[in-house]
Parts: C-alpha cells; structure tokens; sequence
C-alpha cells in the first residue's frame, strides 16, 4: 500500500529556507498517471495549493508564490521536496505532500496524502 | 477561480440528511472534488467529478451539480462523518483552489 511521509525542520527562521521531503513507498513515483506536490494549511484555516512536480521533471507552481517556491523529485530515492525561500510568519501551517492523480491534461484530483507536517516560521 | 462554501458551519445528529454548498466564481464544467478532513488528519478524496465515488467512500455520500454550483449530501450521517469538507476546483490550473470548508457538527 503505498504512503507518503513528509521530513524536515519544525522551525524555520524569517528570511530563511524551508525545505521539507516527501518520502514515497510502497510503490514507485514513476507512475505516468500521476504528479506529486504540496498543500498546505496555516492553523484553523483552508488547503491552499503550492504545486507538484512529475517524474520527468515538469512543474506547476501557485502563481501566489511566486519565485519563492521550487520542488524537485529524486527518483533514485522515490522521493520528491520543497524549498520555500524568504519565509515569513505567513508561511508557518502544516505542510502535506500528496499524490496528485491527472485524470485528464492538467486536471488534478489529490488521492492520497501524507499525514502532514507542522512548520513554524519563528526567530 | 474562487470556491465559496456554505454554511461555513451546521450542527446536525446521527442519521440526519445533510447538504453542503460550493459556489464556483467561473464555470468549472463538472471538474470538482469534495475532500473530508478529520481533526488532526491530512483530507481525504471522496468525490471526483463532482459525482464520482472515490474508492471504498460509503455510497452515504453524494455530489451532485456542474457549471458554478455543486452540492455534498450526506444521507443518513455517521459518527465517523463528523469532520470538515472542502471542495476543490480543477479546471482553471494553476493553481488547484479549494473552498474555505464547512465543518460538520454534532448538535
């Protein structure tokens, strides 16, 4: 069955890096059917979608973020990560990574998700 | 495209039918998913294509709509199904935009 768990720091300075890893198995990131990405959540609040990444290399990113935000996958280690630069307070929540099923060109439905991770953005 | 949900809230009991609200601000054709999300817990997909069963959701659930305004039903609702719901657009991408969710309550 296959899961995926995120790793990385718990706290992350303003102006620093966020850099977290998702860690797929159970099955192979190589699937043809799929991308995978990020989604994250400040407390109490929505989803909001930061973007996903397919084996080959391809991305799509949120607008919103900008040039902050870049994810890249390792085959070799089936696994795939995010680095969000310049942090801010706003950027503290909890960070899921999850697979993103491409039912159709660029439709995405998210069918499987790690179980999250909480970041705080604080010096 | 903006999703707007409502009520942000409703309180309801075991075995009551309950109906959730998501409002598109541009025509999505029938390109949405509804997620469930348990207190601590990553969401979970339960209906693609605005009326299309995830894999193992209970047939309890249902979706219904197309263009801008789509509708979750729960018939007959579970002590399990106390949890929050989001919709989700996917056809204007990027990005992936969610609604602000609707908590489901124990009245």
């Amino acid at each position: 069955q296959l899961q995926l768990l995120e790793s990385g720091p718990v706290v992350v300075r303003p102006s620093e890096t966020l850099s977290l890893t998702c860690t797929v198995s159970g099955g192979s990131i190589t699937s043809n059917q799929h991308y995978w990405g990020w989604i994250r959540q400040a407390p109490g609040k929505g989803l909001d979608w930061i973007g996903n990444i397919f084996h080959g290399g391809s991305t799509y990113y949120n607008p919103s973020l900008g040039t902050r935000v870049r994810i890249s996958v390792d085959t070799s280690k089936n696994e795939f990560s995010l680095r969000l630069t310049a942090v801010t307070v706003a950027d503290s929540g909890v960070y899921f990574c999850a697979r993103h099923w491409e039912i159709a060109k660029r439709r995405f439905y998210l069918d499987l998700w790690g179980q999250g991770a909480l970041v705080t953005v604080s010096s | 495209t903006q999703m707007t949900q409502s009520p942000s809230s409703v309180s309801a009991s075991v075995g009551d039918r309950v109906s959730i609200t998501c409002r598109a601000s541009h025509d999505v054709g029938g390109r949405l998913a509804w997620y469930q999300q348990k207190p601590g817990k990553a969401p979970s997909l339960l209906i693609y294509g605005a009326s299309l069963l995830h894999l193992g959701v209970p047939s309890r659930f249902s979706g219904s709509g197309s263009g801008t305004d789509f509708t979750l039903t729960i018939t007959g609702l579970q002590p399990e199904d106390f949890a929050t719901y989001f919709c989700q657009q996917v056809n204007d991408f990027p990005p992936l935009t969610f609604g602000g969710g609707t908590k489901v309550e124990i009245k």
